[in-house]
């Protein structure tokens, strides 16, 4: 559902491991999912997306995880790098009613050196 | 190759005056969404627009905000007699397709004194 909350959890990973960011998202009707990368002062950046009748995808040092039994996704980032500190957010659209792209709560990855 | 053009970048107004952000979306792209964001927090959906047509306001506030996307110039919102809780980050994002892959902009940070 809509994201909310006082602050944003953190997962602090060490430079050159992999990182992996969960997200549950609401609506078992959403059919397409995307994660975003937010820096501070910056808008969302897109990541990568994938839709309901894949269950895995990859990118270039990104790769998302759909698991529709229990409604979560996952990012994982391989080899992680300083420049990958940012805020992820997954995103759902949820199609029952008006389209629409609804966020999850972020999630704040730390890169130790 | 211009991505999502918002302005201003910063807006200041008191309490009362009107607010105008504007949003010139991707080049060929006719969906435009607005997005709120306060700190630490994720992105709350306001409005879905294509050209002329408003089709999702479910997170508008009934009172005091508009948006429109004329068929010519950029998408506005407008937020009118404006109060020290509409402080906050706002984003337009737009697509090409409805309501996937959004890409979006830098924001506009509006501070009510």
């Amino acid at each position: 559902g809509e994201s909310v909350g006082l602050h944003l959890p953190t997962l602090s990973v060490q430079e050159g491991d992999n990182s992996i960011i969960n997200c549950a998202y609401s609506n078992s009707a959403s059919d397409y999912f995307i994660w975003y990368k937010q820096e501070s002062g910056k808008g969302p950046q897109f990541i990568i997306d994938i839709r309901s009748n894949m269950d895995k995808r990859q990118g270039q040092r990104v790769t998302v995880l759909l698991n529709k039994t229990v409604k979560h996704l996952s990012l994982q980032i391989a080899a992680t790098q300083p420049g990958d500190s940012a805020v992820y957010f997954c995103a759902e659209n949820i199609r029952s009613s008006a389209s629409k792209i609804i966020f999850g709560s972020g999630t704040r990855l730390s890169i130790r050196p | 190759n211009a991505g999502v053009m918002q302005n201003p970048r910063h807006l200041v107004r008191r309490r009362g005056q009107e607010a105008r952000l504007r949003c010139s979306p991707v080049k060929g792209h006719s969906h435009v969404y607005w997005y709120r964001q306060l700190p630490e927090e994720g992105l709350k959906f306001m409005v879905y627009l294509q050209k002329e047509n408003i089709i999702d306001e479910s997170g508008m506030p009934k009172e005091r905000f508009s948006a429109e996307f004329p068929k010519e110039g950029p998408s506005i919102l407008r937020i009118q007699q404006v109060v020290r809780g509409d402080s906050a980050a706002y984003f337009c994002a737009s697509s090409y397709r409805d309501s996937e892959k959004l890409f979006f902009g830098s924001g506009t940070q509006l501070s009510v004194l």
